[in-house]
């Protein structure tokens, strides 16, 4: 089972941050927190992912409690192709870790 | 950009056939994955392979289910005799070698199997 709790859905309004929240309580110390969206039904496309300090790239930022107990995904400015379900996903930094989703988090960005 | 992908997009086939279902990963990469994700359900991991053997495989990935590296580009996914229930979308994934920075799975296009 998934190790990360989402609320199902949230809605934003194009332009603005959409701010993305997951409890991850039960993590690691070597756990990672990994991002990954699903558009549609394609594939899931990683996002970023962080140990503990905050991590930027270009597509989001997230911010990792100091307890690890819980992070947020930032898109600063969402616009209409973010519309996704995103998934919070704690994995162990390596390259055969499977990755176990949850539901995940339908964001729906609105005009 | 490179990606990994996934041929057919649409598999149709009779419950009891056999189907194989074809990845090219990343060339560089060297872990790879499958998974699938039945209609309107969570994405489930089906098997990790390294190194010309599995690493790791779920309650899934029965005796009907098996992969193959059978070149140094394709990486496959057979099922030997399908049921309806295998009727979902699978994703293959790859990643790079275990311990870099930044070594997420790039996921494929997924190849719907339909199974009647």
């Amino acid at each position: 089972d998934a190790k990360t709790t989402q609320p199902p859905s949230m809605d934003c309004a194009e332009g603005r941050a959409a701010n993305l929240p997951c409890n991850h309580s039960t993590i690691s110390g070597n756990e990672y927190v990994y991002w990954y969206r699903q558009i549609h039904s394609q594939g899931p496309q990683y996002i970023i992912h962080g140990l503990k300090n905050n991590e930027t790239n270009e597509m989001a930022s997230l911010i990792i409690t100091e307890d690890r107990k819980s992070s947020t995904l930032i898109l600063p400015h969402a616009t209409l192709r973010d519309t996704a379900v995103y998934y919070c996903i704690v994995s162990l930094q390596g390259g055969s870790e499977k990755l176990v989703f949850g539901k995940g988090m339908k964001l729906t960005v609105n005009p | 950009e490179p990606e990994v992908t996934q041929t057919p997009s649409h598999q149709v086939t009779q419950m009891g056939q056999e189907v194989i279902l074809r990845c090219v990963p990343i060339s560089n990469h060297l872990y790879f994955y499958w998974y699938r994700q039945i209609l309107g359900q969570k994405v489930e991991f089906l098997v990790s392979f390294y190194n010309n053997e599995i690493s790791e495989k779920s309650e899934i990935f029965d005796d009907q289910f098996s992969v193959e590296r059978p070149d140094g580009s394709n990486f496959t996914l057979k099922i030997r005799s399908t049921k309806l229930e295998d009727s979902a979308m699978y994703f293959c994934a790859s990643s790079e070698v275990w311990g870099r920075t930044n070594n997420e799975q790039f996921f494929g296009p997924g190849t719907r199997l339909t199974v009647l």
